[in-house]
């Protein structure tokens, strides 16, 4: 299996902050890493796919990028809304296609 | 809209076997190029992704669960049924259906979930 590697696993900021969440994959992936943000008690909600896909109706704050083995979430100026947790998902090699750990966003 | 819903019993005994739904609308999983997925997570852990069905009845399951899951569709139903057997207190997680996009490789519609504790 490929695996999955975020970093940090939690990360303190301020609203209004510019913040970047990584994302290792084990081999080579391509471009096909998708990432998703999970609010507690709710199911995960698609941000990007494609490395760098905008999901439709996803603010423009959140941009991805990466190709390969390495990829990254940004989050251009932080709201109130974006403190929780994100995980990453490769489905280059499927099955599975495993979620990274998690990277919880909490308020500074 | 596409929306999934999913169902089933929220206690089951160790070694039983766990039998989940997902029902779901707005879309046709005999449509070229679709697929249901499941997915679940502990309490406070990662998201584990555990199998897939496609339009064409191809499927797919996590190496590690393959020898105790089926994933079976009934399009006229516009359902998904997950069946896990022989579970046990590690399999308590909430479960999830979701839309699998192939376009887009990625699970862009999900369901609320449905929590299932193994417990004897």
């Amino acid at each position: 299996d490929i695996q999955m590697t975020q970093s940090p696993s939690s990360l303190s900021a301020s609203v209004g902050d510019r913040v970047t969440i990584t994302c290792r994959a084990s081999q080579s992936i391509s471009r096909y890493l998708n990432w998703y943000q999970q609010e507690p008690g709710k199911p995960p909600k698609l941000l990007i796919y494609a490395a760098s896909s905008l999901q439709s109706g996803v603010p423009s704050r959140f941009s991805g990028s990466g190709s390969g083995t390495d990829f990254t979430l940004t989050i251009s100026s932080l709201q109130p809304e974006d403190f929780t947790t994100y995980y990453c998902q490769q489905s280059y090699n499927s099955p599975p296609d495993t979620f990274g750990q998690g990277t919880r966003l909490e308020i500074k | 809209q596409i929306t999934l819903k999913e169902s089933g019993p929220t206690l089951v005994k160790p070694t039983q076997t766990l039998t989940l739904t997902c029902t779901f609308s707005g879309f046709s999983l005999s449509t070229s190029g679709v697929g249901v997925g499941w997915i679940r997570q502990p309490p406070g852990k990662a998201l584990e992704w555990l199998a897939l069905i496609y339009w064409d009845d191809d499927k797919r399951y996590s190496p590690s669960l393959k020898s105790r899951l089926t994933i079976t569709k009934d399009t006229s139903k516009n359902q998904v049924v997950l069946t896990m057997t022989n579970v046990d207190p590690v399999d308590t997680a909430t479960y999830y259906c979701a839309h699998r996009q192939s376009l887009i490789f990625a699970m862009d519609v999900w369901g609320k979930g449905t929590t299932v504790t193994v417990s004897s």
